[in-house]
C-alpha cells in the first residue's frame, strides 16, 4: 500500500514567511510524529499525535512552531515568521496502535520536505 | 534523558570489506533499539530493530546485537556492497513513543 507522503517536497522560502508542510500518514495509522533533521542539530522529535488524544508539543522549538492533525489523517505543520536556522529537512512518520499491548513501535517515514529559508 | 551515541562518519570502505558502526545509549528501563538506512533521495527506512536484551536484529546481510551489559547495538555487516552507501542512524525508543537519534554515520562504499 502507500507509504507516507509529504508535500511539498523542496520548499524556499524568505525569511519572515509562514510555511505549511503536510503530511498524509499510511492509512489506518493512528499515530503521527514530526521530526526535523539538519546539519547541527541531527534528527530531533517535534510533535506527535495519538489519535484524539492531545498532541505531545514537547519537542517544538519555539511558539513559531504549530502542528494539526485534521480528522485524525492528514497533519499539517506550520512556521511562522521562518528564520534561517529553521532550514532543514521535516520528516513524518506514522505507526499504528496494536491493540492493548501498546503501541506499534514501527514508524514508517516519509521522503520529508526539505526547507530552504533565504 | 534519554540518548544515543554512534561513531562519527564518514566511513569510506572497498566492496566486500566488513563493515562496523559502533552505537552505545543512554536510557532508563528497557529501550527497544534500532538501526534507520537514509540511502541518497530517500527517505529514512527501519533497517533492523530488537526489543529486548541479547536480541539479535537482522537484514539485507546486517546484523546489530542488543547488549544491556555494554548499552550497545553495533551494526555489522561482512561483506559491503556499493549499494550499501547511505547515512545509517541508530536509535531507541525508550518509554514513551518518541525515537531518540543517534548523529548517523555516512557510508560509502567504494567499487
Amino acid at each position: 500500500g502507500a507509504g507516507v507522503s509529504q508535500s511539498p517536497s523542496n520548499k524556499v522560502t524568505e525569511k519572515g514567511k509562514d510555511v505549511e508542510l503536510r503530511c498524509d500518514p499510511i492509512s489506518g495509522h493512528t499515530a503521527l510524529y514530526w521530526y526535523r533533521q539538519s546539519l547541527g542539530q541531527g534528527l530531533e522529535f517535534l510533535i506527535y499525535f495519538q489519535g484524539n488524544s492531545a498532541p505531545d508539543k514537547s519537542g517544538l522549538p519555539s511558539d513559531r512552531f504549530s502542528a494539526e492533525r485534521t480528522g485524525g489523517s492528514v497533519s499539517t505543520l506550520t512556521i511562522q515568521r521562518t528564520q534561517q536556522e529553521d532550514s532543514a529537512v521535516y520528516l513524518c512518520a506514522s505507526s499504528s496502535l496494536r491493540g492493548l499491548a501498546g503501541y506499534s513501535y514501527e514508524q514508517y517515514f516519509g521522503p520529508g520536505t526539505r526547507l530552504t529559508v533565504t | 534523558g534519554d540518548s544515543v551515541t554512534q561513531m562519527e562518519g564518514p566511513v569510506t570502505l572497498s566492496e566486500e570489506a566488513f563493515l562496523t558502526i559502533n552505537c552505545t545509549y543512554t536510557a532508563t528501563g528497557y529501550p527497544s533499539l534500532f538501526w534507520y538506512v537514509q540511502y541518497p533521495g530517500e527517505g529514512l527506512q527501519l533497517l533492523l530493530k530488537a526489543t529486548k536484551a541479547d536480541d539479535k536484529g537482522s537484514n539485507k546481510g546486517f546484523e546489530a546485537t542488543y547488549r544491556k551489559e555494554t548499552t550497545s547495538f553495533h551494526l555489522e555487516k561482512g561483506s559491503v556492497q556499493v549499494s550499501d552507501s547511505a547515512v545509517y542512524f541508530c536509535a531507541l525508543k525508550g518509554n514513551d513513543y518518541k525515537l531518540s537519534f543517534g548523529a548517523g554515520t555516512t557510508v560509502t562504499v567504494r567499487a
